[in-house]
């Protein structure tokens, strides 16, 4: 299985900083990564995907990079909305697999 | 808009068989992959697998011995049964739609989830 390995585990951040999330994996994976963030009792959601496109419907402070094995996804001003968990997914081969989360948090 | 909404039973003992199912609105079966995906509680995203209207399947190796999916074309929904389960299985279960998007793919609607434990 490929191993997904996301920094940091958790962040501590205020209304309007930018943020980086990193996202690797155990081997390349081309741009098979997508990000997803969840809220506590909720689904996750499709932020980015194929690495850089973003979701339809997603606001373009959201941005993400990367291909082979290293991937980020950047927000550029946070919003209250943005506090949640965040996890980065393959798709480049079975079985997909997520990494860890980054948990995202208001200081 | 599409919709999935998973149904099944809050609780199931050790070493029977965990069925759910998940009903589709919105557009039809018989487009796109369907995947099966859980979350223990506390603990992150675990993709158990997914089948295509062309009668794909794919299972997690780790389960695979274990579980099976089902279609109902003709009723809009697919389900999942997971033989033999332990506290290990307890999780949040969620079916979601895997698409295809600019030559890659992703889980782009998801179900609310539904909670299953495991216990006697």
């Amino acid at each position: 299985d490929i191993q997904m390995t996301q920094s940091p585990s958790s962040l501590s951040a205020s209304v309007g900083d930018r943020v980086t999330i990193t996202c690797r994996t155990s081997q390349t994976i081309n741009n098979y990564l997508n990000w997803y963030h969840q809220k506590p009792g909720k689904a996750p959601k499709l932020l980015i995907f194929g690495a850089s496109n973003l979701q339809s419907g997603v606001p373009s402070r959201f941005s993400g990079s990367g291909s082979g094995t290293h991937f980020t996804l950047t927000i550029s001003s946070l919003q209250l909305e943005d506090f949640a968990t965040y996890y980065c997914q393959q798709s480049f081969t079975i079985p997909h697999t997520f990494g860890q989360g980054t948990k995202l948090e208001i200081k | 808009q599409v919709q999935l909404q998973e149904s099944g039973p809050g609780l199931v003992k050790p070493s029977e068989t965990l069925s759910l199912t998940c009903a589709v609105s919105g557009t039809s079966i018989n487009y796109y992959y369907w995947t099966w995906i859980r979350q223990p509680p506390g603990k992150g995203l675990e993709w158990l697998g997914h089948f295509s209207y062309s009668e794909i399947t794919q299972y997690n190796p780790s389960l695979e011995r274990r579980l099976t999916f089902l279609v109902d074309t003709s009723k809009n929904y697919f389900s999942m049964h997971l033989t033999s389960v332990t506290a290990a299985d307890t999780a949040v279960y969620y079916c979601a739609r895997r698409k295809w998007l600019q030559e890659t793919d992703a889980f782009d609607i998801w179900g609310q989830g539904t909670m299953v434990t495991v216990s006697s």
